[in-house]
């Protein structure tokens, strides 16, 4: 099956600085990558996401970039405010019988945001 | 905006009993999954749901869980003779149907405390 190694497990910056987060997987079948900001005691939610015949999008101050042949993908935050505090996740993920995709997640990244 | 939502928000348990976890997927939405995520730990997926049946289960789904769509709202997860390691915090997440988006749209959680 899918792995999803994520690095760091922790990262902090200063308001202001970008932030880098890495993922790599395993399994050459995936094609869906999205990524997801989970804040403390709250629900997981998408905040952009990635498919495997595009090798970068970005939203605002989001991106993130994917190489397939290396098997990674990263997501990276510009100007970073306190409100990105939380911990994202990646994932990878590959279409299943009867068209859904279930996601292989990553350990998480806790992001601080030091004002 | 229509969310997915659960209930309860936090259910205790003895070990042993059975605990019914409740979730109404958004309305239009055609899959729906199960994940739990242990303290501190990655969201692991558990089950998807499609036309009234389980899609894809993963080992962690074995015959102590069972999910049901009763009627045409709600989607359960049951746990039959809860252990102390199916502590966690269940969400259920929906989505439509993948051709049109692949985004999976997560509830608030249940935290499930087994004693």
């Amino acid at each position: 099956g899918e792995n999803v190694e994520q690095h760091p497990s922790t990262l902090s910056v200063q308001e202001g600085d970008s932030a880098v987060i890495k993922c790599t997987y395993s399994d050459s079948a995936s094609n869906y990558f999205p990524w997801y900001k989970q804040e403390l005691g709250k629900r997981p939610q998408l905040i952009i996401d990635i498919r495997s015949n595009v090798g970068e999008k970005k939203d605002q101050r989001i991106a993130v970039t994917l190489n397939k042949t290396a098997k990674h993908f990263s997501l990276h935050i510009t100007e970073t405010q306190p409100e990105d505090s939380a911990v994202y996740f990646c994932a990878a993920s590959s279409a299943v019988s009867g068209g859904s995709y279930i996601p292989t997640f990553g350990r998480g990244t806790s992001l601080i945001v030091h004002p | 905006e229509p969310e997915v939502t659960q209930t309860p928000s936090h259910q205790v348990t003895q070990m042993g009993q059975e605990v019914i976890l409740r979730c109404v997927p958004i309305s239009n939405h055609l899959y729906f999954y199960w994940y739990r995520q242990i303290l501190g730990q990655k969201v692991e997926f558990l089950v998807s749901f499609y036309n009234n049946e389980i899609s894809e289960k993963s080992e962690i789904f074995d015959d102590q869980f069972s999910v049901e769509r009763p009627d045409g709202s709600n989607f359960t997860l049951k746990i039959r003779s809860t252990k102390l390691e199916d502590s966690a915090m269940y969400f259920c997440a929906s989505s439509e149907y993948f051709g049109t988006s692949y985004e999976q749209y997560f509830g608030p959680g249940t935290r499930l405390t087994v004693t």
